[in-house]
């Protein structure tokens, strides 16, 4: 059982590209987070879903866009990417609404330079 | 609206030692209450919850947590310190209400010393 998966792990992106972050689980969860994670900071949330064909906005958005066409995949995509999404992003997922249990993938890294 | 502190960033302790991780929240209701665990390079994954039962709350890996509402305080404590317990942990509150209720603390490095 894979649970979270992240693609790719690591990724270095010149100013004013694009790119897709991808994550996949494989345990039916109808809901799934992106989250990024910056130095000496707690987790902030950017978007999550409820469900396929269901998005809402986190607390830091700014900058991406996601899509949620099944429930496994829930695609992050950053356009004309800033030095300031440098960053560690996490993809999780829940079975239940909050409190329920977040599983978390392992992480990708950007780099923006 | 909620929040949550972890006091302190860094803490040190010898292997065989009580490691004490410390965590208060501000809360306009009654919360929901996490501790998280990151390994380098890992993704996070949870030790224990409490959800308003039992205030004593049992983790995994011989962990556990008090909730104590007098003191707003949900500190996490293992009597042992193991030299697999050094990693990155986050307390995290939540007062219910959606996907987005999740609010967690900046962490607090544990570093065991052999």
């Amino acid at each position: 059982n894979a649970g979270v998966t992240q693609t790719p792990k690591f990724r270095i992106l010149k100013i004013g590209q694009s790119m897709t972050l991808q994550c996949a689980q494989d345990m039916n969860h109808n809901y799934m987070y992106w989250y990024r994670q910056d130095p000496g900071m707690g987790l902030k949330l950017i978007y999550y879903s409820v469900g396929a064909g269901i998005t809402d906005k986190g607390e830091v958005p700014n900058g991406y866009n996601v899509s949620r066409s099944t429930t496994e995949d829930f695609p992050l995509r950053l356009e004309l990417a800033a030095p300031s999404q440098t960053s560690v992003y996490f993809c999780a997922s829940s079975e239940n609404r909050v409190p329920g249990e977040l599983f978390f993938g392992e992480g990708s890294r950007l780099t923006v330079l | 609206a909620q929040s949550v502190t972890q006091l302190d960033s860094h803490v040190s302790v010898s292997e065989g030692t009580p490691v004490l991780l410390r965590c208060n929240y501000s809360s306009s209701y009654s919360p929901s209450l996490f501790w998280y665990v990151q390994h380098p390079n890992k993704g996070l994954q949870l030790l224990l919850k409490y959800t308003s039962a039992a205030t004593l709350v049992k983790g995994i890996n011989g962990f556990e947590a008090e909730f104590k509402k007098s003191e707003t305080s949900f500190h996490l404590t293992k009597p042992s310190a193991h030299m697999s317990d050094a990693a990155e942990y986050f307390c995290v509150v939540s007062e219910g209400g959606g996907a987005d209720g999740l609010t967690f603390g900046k962490g607090t490095h544990l570093i065991i010393q052999p």
